[in-house]
């Protein structure tokens, strides 16, 4: 069966300082993946998806990058925190192909920055 | 570009009743609907999908109903338990291989 990964589940960083989070699927070849944050009473936000490995589309400008430099690895990245970083951050996956195929999330990162 | 509306008011209800959530959207009707269940701390799961050609759809004590004419799902939950409660996310496909999410709605089942 297919299981997702992420870690840290709670990380308390101080502005300006780097971020990375890695999230990574087994069990499947050559997944759609998500990064999506959450924040209190909101609905998710899609920040990058990836329909395979280096090719990442970004959905939200911002100090946030995303890499997959493995075919079931993604990583969340930045090299200088903001305040309003802060959030629940999720990573997703998906079968490759188009239409209903519903996503499948991780436990989540909850992220607080100082 | 298409947005959805739950109730952010949670829904309180005693065990053993049916609890009834909506999901309305504004725009273009989409040729699907999905529903989530996510537990405080935890990332959602997915429960149901039910499409457009489609009146209703059951999973145990899950009914879905769609109604493209309205813009509007209904997700309910039969002879509830206090296990229920949850914040239940409605999702509809964005274009491509993505989703939109709603914020949810709060379920609170008590025994």
């Amino acid at each position: 069966s297919q299981t997702i990964h992420q870690w840290p589940a709670t990380l308390v960083q101080p502005v300006g300082s780097p971020l990375s989070l890695e999230c990574t699927v087994e069990g499947t070849s050559n997944p759609n993946l998500y990064w999506y944050r959450q924040a209190a009473g909101r609905g998710l936000q899609l920040l990058f998806y990836s329909v395979g490995i280096g090719q990442i589309s970004s959905e939200v400008p911002q100090n946030l990058s995303a890499s997959r430099p493995q075919d079931r690895q993604f990583i969340l990245s930045s090299k200088k925190l903001l305040l309003s970083d802060s959030g629940f951050y999720l990573c997703a996956w998906s079968v490759t192909l188009t239409g209903n195929q519903p996503q499948h999330f991780g436990d989540g990162t909850r992220l607080s920055i100082l | 570009s298409q947005k959805i509306e739950q109730n952010s008011e949670a829904l309180n209800i005693q065990e053993g009743k049916t609890a009834t959530l909506t999901c309305n959207y504004t725009n273009y009707s989409p040729a699907y609907l999905q529903w989530y269940r996510q537990d405080p701390g935890r990332g959602p799961v997915f429960l149901l999908l039910i499409r457009e050609n489609e009146k209703e759809k059951r999973k145990e004590r899950l009914k879905v109903t769609f109604d493209t004419t309205l813009k509007q799902s209904l997700f309910h939950i039969t002879a509830s338990q206090p296990a229920d409660s949850a914040t239940y996310l409605c999702a509809l496909p964005a274009g491509g291989f993505k989703t939109i999410f709603g914020a949810g709605t709060r379920l609170f089942v008590k025994a």
